[in-house]
C-alpha cells in the first residue's frame, strides 16, 4: 500500500483556469509534507514546507495547505510555465529520521 | 543562490562496471542524500549521511553501493558491479543545520547500464 498518493496522475488545464492537486498520506507522526516541482530530466526543486494541520503556504500562483490526512496544491489562474510534474514528499516518525517519501506525481500541462 | 550541483549530468557504463557519481551539496549543509528515480516511476530514497557516517540506508542500498564524503565539499556514491537495473537518474539532496528542514535536491545524473 502506497504511503503518499497523489491525484490526479495528470492534469490539463487552459490558461487561467484555476484547478487543485491532491496529496493524501496515511503516514502517522507526520514530521512534514513538502512540495516539490520537477520538469523533464531535473531534480525536484522546492517549493513549500508544511508542517501541521491547518497550515497554509504561498507563492505565486501557488498555495499549499494541510488537513490532518491530506494537503492540496491550488494553483490560481496558471501560465504555461507552470507545467511540471509536482511531488508531494512526506517525512514521519516511523521512517527514519530524514528521509522523504514521495508520492508518483501529477503531471501538470498548461496551455495557452 | 547556493545549489547542489552533480557530475557527471550523463554516465554510460557497461554492466559489472564500477560508477562513481559525484555530488558537492549547499556548502554549509550538514545532511547528506542520495534518491533515485527509475523512468517513469517515483524518486527512491537510498542512503542519508551525517557526521560522516550513514544515518539510513533503504533496501535497495545493498553491498554494491557505497556513500563516501572524502573532503569538506564532495559527497559521493559509488556503485561496485553495475546492474542493468540499476539505470535511473541519482539525485543528490542535502538539508541545513537540522535534518528536519527541506532537502535541496541538485540536477541529477543520468546513468545507464548497457
Amino acid at each position: 500500500e502506497d504511503q503518499v498518493t497523489q491525484s490526479p496522475e495528470a492534469l490539463r488545464l487552459q490558461e487561467g483556469e484555476s484547478s487543485s492537486l491532491n496529496c493524501s498520506y496515511t503516514v502517522s507522526g507526520l514530521r512534514g509534507l513538502f512540495w516539490y516541482r520537477q520538469d523533464p530530466g531535473k531534480g525536484p526543486e522546492f517549493l513549500f514546507t508544511l508542517y501541521s494541520a491547518g497550515e497554509e503556504k504561498e507563492k505565486e500562483r501557488l498555495k499549499a495547505t494541510l488537513t490532518k490526512k491530506e494537503s492540496f496544491l491550488h494553483i490560481t489562474a496558471p501560465k504555461p510555465e507552470d507545467s511540471a510534474t509536482y511531488l508531494c514528499a512526506v517525512r514521519y516518525s516511523g521512517g527514519s529520521n530524514y528521509k522523504l517519501t514521495f508520492g508518483k506525481g501529477t503531471l501538470l500541462t498548461v496551455n495557452p | 543562490e547556493p545549489e547542489v550541483t552533480q557530475t557527471p549530468s550523463h554516465q554510460v557504463t557497461q554492466m559489472g562496471q564500477e560508477v562513481i557519481l559525484r555530488c558537492v551539496p549547499i556548502s554549509n549543509h550538514l545532511y547528506f542524500y542520495w534518491y533515485r528515480q527509475i523512468l517513469g516511476q517515483k524518486v527512491e530514497f537510498l542512503v542519508s549521511f551525517y557526521n560522516n557516517e550513514i544515518s539510513e540506508k533503504s533496501e535497495i542500498f545493498d553491498d554494491q553501493f557505497s556513500v563516501e564524503r572524502p573532503d569538506g565539499s564532495n559527497f559521493t556514491l559509488k556503485i561496485r558491479s553495475t546492474k542493468l537495473e540499476d539505470s535511473a537518474m541519482y539525485f543528490c539532496a542535502s538539508t541545513g543545520t537540522s535534518g528536519d528542514y527541506e532537502q535541496y535536491f541538485g540536477p541529477g545524473t543520468r546513468l545507464t547500464v548497457t
